[in-house]
């Protein structure tokens, strides 16, 4: 099967402009998650969707960042306006679905960096 | 709220040599865990994962991890390392029944020719 597709792999970006990222989930895959990796740490969760809605977005902060999950498939996270501090890895995953221990698969990630 | 702690930030090991990853977590009930790793430029890959009852659990790649409730640990180990396995490794919790993954902060394998 086809992994979770995320592009760009890597994006260079001047402070307080605006930039987004695209995942497209394993087939059948009802649950999106959107992470951020910051250098020599683990990931954390920013947002989770099952199916179109978004079911955990604590950690996202609202104040930039915005996310959508159209038709319950691709997922589009967007910046606007970046800040320094955005700088990071930031990945998708997907599972069959939410609860149970369903394993997460992940993408390779967008490499961010902000000038 | 769940944690993980992986008290060892890199090691480095002679290949043919065994390997042993440690990782502690913090929570109130029967935990589900996770190891994954993450090769440079990479996704995160699933080595294994335990749920619920044999506490040694068989992953992909010749690695295995035992869970221990008296120790709140769930160790990684692989009998003899391959160069390849150099990458960097992160243990995961969710809290039973939910999927909401806390990793702990990594351990980078380094392997010695």
């Amino acid at each position: 099967e086809a992994g979770v597709v995320q592009s760009p792999r890597y994006k260079i970006i001047e402070k307080k402009q605006p930039v987004a990222f695209w995942c497209n989930p394993i087939s059948g895959h009802n649950t999106l998650y959107w992470y951020r990796q910051n250098l020599g740490q683990g990931p954390e969760l920013l947002i989770r969707y099952e199916n179109e809605e978004a079911v955990d977005d604590s950690q996202l902060p609202k104040d930039r960042f915005s996310a959508e999950r159209l038709k319950g498939v691709d997922s589009t996270l967007k910046i606007q306006p970046a800040e320094l501090g955005d700088s990071a890895v930031y990945l998708c995953a997907s599972s069959l679905d939410a609860g149970g221990g369903q394993p997460q698969h992940f993408g390779d990630g967008t490499r961010l960096s902000i000038l | 709220a769940q944690s993980v702690t992986q008290p060892d930030i890199h090691i480095t090991v002679s290949e043919g040599a065994s390997l042993e990853l440690r990782c502690n977590y913090s929570y109130g009930a029967t935990p589900y865990l996770f190891w994954y790793v993450q090769s440079p430029g990479q996704g995160l890959q699933l080595l294994l994962k335990y749920f619920s009852g044999d506490t040694l659990v068989q992953g992909i790649k010749g690695f295995e991890a035992e869970f221990k409730r008296s120790q709140s640990s769930f160790n990684l180990r692989k009998p003899s390392v391959h160069w390849s396995d150099a990458a960097e490794y992160f243990c995961a919790v969710a809290a039973f029944g939910g999927d909401k993954l806390t990793f702990g902060t990594g351990t980078r394998l380094a392997v010695r020719p």
